[in-house]
């Protein structure tokens, strides 16, 4: 199985501060019909997941400008431009190149 | 507007079984793919298994002989039927589309006796 390594676990940030989060699989996530199914889901304190940035880097329909989501291979970064606190919640890397599809333990994002 | 809406949730005895239904709607449902994920309390996010819009099933090594995806396109449902659950399969499952791009609120399914 491929594992998703994400770093840090737990990130305090102050209001208006950037914040980053990575993401490592033990494989490349390159797959054969040329896309990276790396996708970043957020998860606020009693709410479903959602769906931030899908294949790296494209952001679904809604998600605030300041989220981005890059890299390639196996590693990947998902940056949040300026944290605001309705970012607060759990964000969770997964992959969906290799079978069975596999996420990385979450990251808890905090206000500081 | 995109929409799924888990059902069937609650206590199940070890050994037992549960079938766990979600209802979609809002979007082509039959040329979409779909997958059940789960949640145990405080932890982090589990994918269970995944049915292709053409029939292809997957399943985690942890569910595989005892969990069965299926979907109806007519009625737009997708369900998971849960045989002999464990203690360890308690959790709030959820079903999602795609590759995750929506997400239904959840049905929580406790696994005790």
């Amino acid at each position: 199985d491929v594992v998703m390594t994400q770093s840090p676990l737990s990130l305090p940030v102050p209001l208006g501060q950037p914040a980053s989060i990575s993401c490592n699989s033990s494989q490349s996530l390159l797959y054969s019909d040329g896309n990276t199914y790396l996708h970043w889901l957020q998860q606020r304190p009693g709410q479903s997941p959602r769906r931030l940035i899908y294949q790296v880097s494209n952001r679904d329909s809604g998600v605030p400008d300041r989220f981005s989501g890059s890299g390639s291979g196996t590693d990947f970064t998902l940056k949040i431009s300026r944290v605001e606190a309705e970012d607060v919640g759990v964000y969770y890397c997964m992959q969906g190149s290799h079978w069975p599809w596999t996420f990385g333990q979450g990251t808890k994002v905090e206000i500081k | 507007e995109v929409q799924l809406l888990e059902s069937g949730g609650g206590l199940v005895q070890p050994g037992g079984s549960l079938r766990l239904s979600c209802a979609a709607s809002g979007f082509s449902y039959s040329n979409s793919d779909m997958s059940w994920v789960r949640q145990a309390p405080g932890k982090g996010l589990e994918w269970v298994s995944f049915i292709s819009h053409s029939g292809i099933t997957y399943y985690a090594d942890s569910v595989k002989g005892r969990f069965t995806i299926s979907r109806d396109i007519s009625k737009n449902m997708l369900y998971l039927q849960m045989n002999s659950p464990r203690a360890d399969d308690t959790a709030i499952y959820y079903c999602a589309r795609g590759h995750f791009s929506a997400w239904g609120q959840g049905a929580l399914v406790t696994v005790s006796s």
